[in-house]
């Protein structure tokens, strides 16, 4: 069965460094979304791309976030500059039409920043 | 601001009860309403939809019902497994074009052999 993957699936960096989460969703979907969730916390949503491009983004979506789909296949989230509270679990996730709401997820990438 | 509320406490139970966890939010109107498993340190299974315009929905031995009127979902899950322990999340799905979801905090279940 199709599967959205992650890469990698733990990422250690020093604060203040860039970081780039790779994504790719299920091959025939057009909708992505990126999520994340801080240990003991409630997931949150970040942004979603349709079109190649941004549809939607949440206040945590800020200028050190981009995200963006180079190929096909693969889909990209880039903190520029990463801070100590961005240390969390990001999921991708993707669905296949707009009127289809079921998203599917990916394993996650855990993120830390030291 | 919107709020969503599940059963905060763990719940535990006996393998073969009937284990059923609540999902209740204030200050929105979700189009559906989605259910899903999540394993320590994996992503987000789906396991059920709900809209807006429905009342109760079946899958094996999943039920979810949907009261748009109490802003409620309860969740069951009959004949319980020990495999059926994980943490269960209930989300609202935005009515926009994006289809963003609105995440509770989820509830543990346990169940007991």
């Amino acid at each position: 069965e199709p599967e959205v993957t992650q890469t990698p699936s733990h990422q250690v960096t020093q604060m203040g460094q860039e970081v780039i989460l790779r994504c790719v969703p299920i091959s025939n979907h057009l909708y992505f979304y990126w999520y994340r969730q801080i240990l003991g916390q409630k997931v949150e949503f970040l942004v979603s791309f349709y079109n190649n491009e941004i549809s939607e983004k949440s206040e945590i979506f800020d200028d050190q976030f981009s995200v963006e789909r180079p190929d096909g296949s693969n889909f990209t989230l880039k903190i520029r500059s990463t801070k100590l509270e961005d240390s969390a679990m990001y999921f991708c996730a993707s669905k296949i039409y707009r009127i289809t709401d079921t998203q599917y997820f990916g394993p996650g990438t855990r993120l830390t920043v030291l | 601001s919107q709020k969503i509320e599940q059963n905060s406490e763990a719940l535990n139970i006996q393998e073969g009860k009937t284990a059923t966890l609540t999902c209740n939010y204030t200050n929105y109107s979700p189009a559906y309403l989605q259910w899903y498993r999540q394993d320590p340190g994996r992503g987000p299974v789906f396991l059920l939809l709900i809209r807006e315009n429905e009342k109760e929905k079946r899958k094996e031995r999943l039920k979810v019902t949907f009261d748009t009127t109490l802003k409620q979902s309860l969740f069951h899950i009959t004949a319980s497994q020990p495999a059926d322990s994980a943490t269960y999340l209930c989300a609202l799905g935005d009515a926009g074009n994006n289809r963003k979801l609105i995440w509770g905090l989820g509830t543990s279940l346990a169940v007991n052999p």
